[in-house]
């Protein structure tokens, strides 16, 4: 079965320092996709970053980049220069096809309190 | 950034009450879902619909629940006779076709049950 760990319920770091958010996932599966996503109070779910499992090189999105370790099944999130704003929850999140569709599954998140 | 939309964005029933929660994808996504978040939990998936019937369900999505998409634009999540652990987010997402396409959620509906 497909899981998605989060192992850090929650991480602190200074404005301006950079942090890295763990996530591990499981899965049998070749082809499949890996996404971060930011909720901010507003509980709204925002797109930060996603990555093909057949590409090797690691996503990156302005100041957010991932760590993506096939063989170890690891996707961590680095996010650099930290801003108040970068204050939310994240949700790492794996993507399958499955039955014609595609589905995804989103680990428990961690929260980011980002200090002035 | 393309956006899906959610109406109501909250909603406030009585145990026992039919809600119909709409969202409004994006016009040339195909593949739609629907997903939880019980406060304080995790995202779940609920169920998934393409050309215009399920496609997936998970075991929360019961007899209760029910999707469809009438007009061919908004897509609705229907609970026929809501429970108080109904009570949570409920996020409309949509993607296109093929393998490279990013699902992209709406801002979701809060729905208390009371």
């Amino acid at each position: 079965a497909q899981t998605v760990t989060q192992s850090q319920p929650e991480m602190s770091v200074q404005e301006a320092e950079t942090v890295t958010l763990s996530c591990t996932y499981d899965t049998s599966e070749s082809d499949y996709y890996l996404f971060w996503y930011k909720q901010p109070p507003s509980r709204q779910m925002i797109l930060v970053i996603r990555q093909e499992a057949y590409k090797q090189q690691n996503a990156t999105e302005n100041r957010f980049s991932v760590n993506f370790q096939k063989a170890a099944k690891s996707f961590s999130l680095k996010i650099s220069d930290s801003q108040l704003g970068d204050a939310a929850m994240y949700f790492c999140a794996y993507r399958f096809p499955t039955s014609g569709t595609y589905k995804y599954i989103f680990g428990t998140g961690t929260r980011l309190k980002v200090l002035a | 950034e393309p956006e899906v939309t959610q109406t109501p964005s909250h909603q406030v029933t009585q145990m026992g009450q039919e809600v119909i929660l709409r969202c409004v994808p994006i016009s040339n996504h195909l593949y739609f879902y629907w997903y939880r978040q019980i406060l304080g939990q995790k995202v779940e998936f609920l169920v998934s619909f393409y050309n215009n019937e399920i496609s997936e369900k998970s075991e929360i999505f019961d007899d209760q629940f029910s999707v469809e998409r009438p007009d061919g634009s908004n897509f609705t999540l229907k609970i026929r006779s809501t429970k108080l652990e109904d009570s949570a987010m409920y996020f409309c997402a949509a993607g296109g076709q093929g393998q490279q396409e990013t699902q992209y959620f709406g801002p979701g509906t809060r729905l208390l049950v009371l």
